[in-house]
């Protein structure tokens, strides 16, 4: 069936570095992508509202500058968390809709140090 | 404010047991109620979905109740397996009139052999 293909899985990075997480839609175009970020034991949160060839939609207390969302195609979203700091460490998923529904991605687990 | 309320947060069952999540909402406009069932490490996977036109909706040993006045729906897992053991999340979107979906707490379900 239709695939949600997040990468990478797993991402330590450095304080003040920057990180790229990918999610692609596989055998579907996904005009509309979602990006959540999960902490332990807690539900996902709703970031940003990603949209092929127009800004990202972010929702009250996401900083945008700091975590650039990016949908060129209709097969690719990405998240880039900029100038990263250790309270940025979390569980990072996507999810593409896809009639009736919503499909997710395989999460990315970010660790700054 | 919390657009979709799940109960319990946790929840312990015996092998071949019955395991029953509860979530309620309040927003009408919801026509779109998914479970999700998430594994650690791993992104939310749909287990099972109901439209809000059914009162009931059976896959294998799940089944979602809904109940439309009382604007309440829960999961039943029967015979369940410590394979089982995960976390489920009930969820509400308005696909017909948009993107907004929204998650439950989360319940951290426990199957003991």
């Amino acid at each position: 069936g239709a695939v949600v293909s997040q990468h990478p899985s797993r991402v330590i990075c450095k304080s003040g570095t920057s990180v790229k997480i990918e999610c692609r839609s596989l055998d579907f175009q996904a005009t509309t992508m979602f990006w959540y970020r999960q902490f332990p034991k807690k539900s996902l949160m709703l970031m940003a509202t990603s949209n092929e060839g127009s800004k990202a939609t972010y929702e009250q207390g996401v900083e945008k500058d700091k975590f650039l969302i990016n949908h060129a195609s209709l097969t690719l979203s990405t998240l880039t968390v900029t100038s990263a700091h250790p309270e940025d460490s979390s569980f990072y998923i996507c999810s593409a809709r896809l009639d009736p529904g919503y499909t997710f991605g395989s999460g990315t687990r970010l660790t700054v140090v | 404010q919390q657009q979709v309320k799940q109960s319990p947060q946790s929840l312990i069952v015996q092998k071949g047991g019955i395991s029953i999540i509860n979530c309620a909402y309040e927003n009408t406009a919801f026509d779109y109620f998914p479970w999700y069932q998430q594994f650690p490490g791993k992104g939310p996977a749909l287990l099972i979905a109901i439209r809000p036109d059914v009162s009931e909706k059976k896959e294998g040993r799940f089944t979602i109740s809904f109940n439309k006045s009382a604007k309440q729906f829960s999961l039943h897992i029967m015979d369940s397996q410590p394979g089982d053991s995960a976390t489920y999340f009930c969820a509400a979107s308005m696909l017909r009139t948009g993107n907004q979906f929204y998650f439950g707490t989360g319940t951290s379900l426990t199957v003991i052999p």
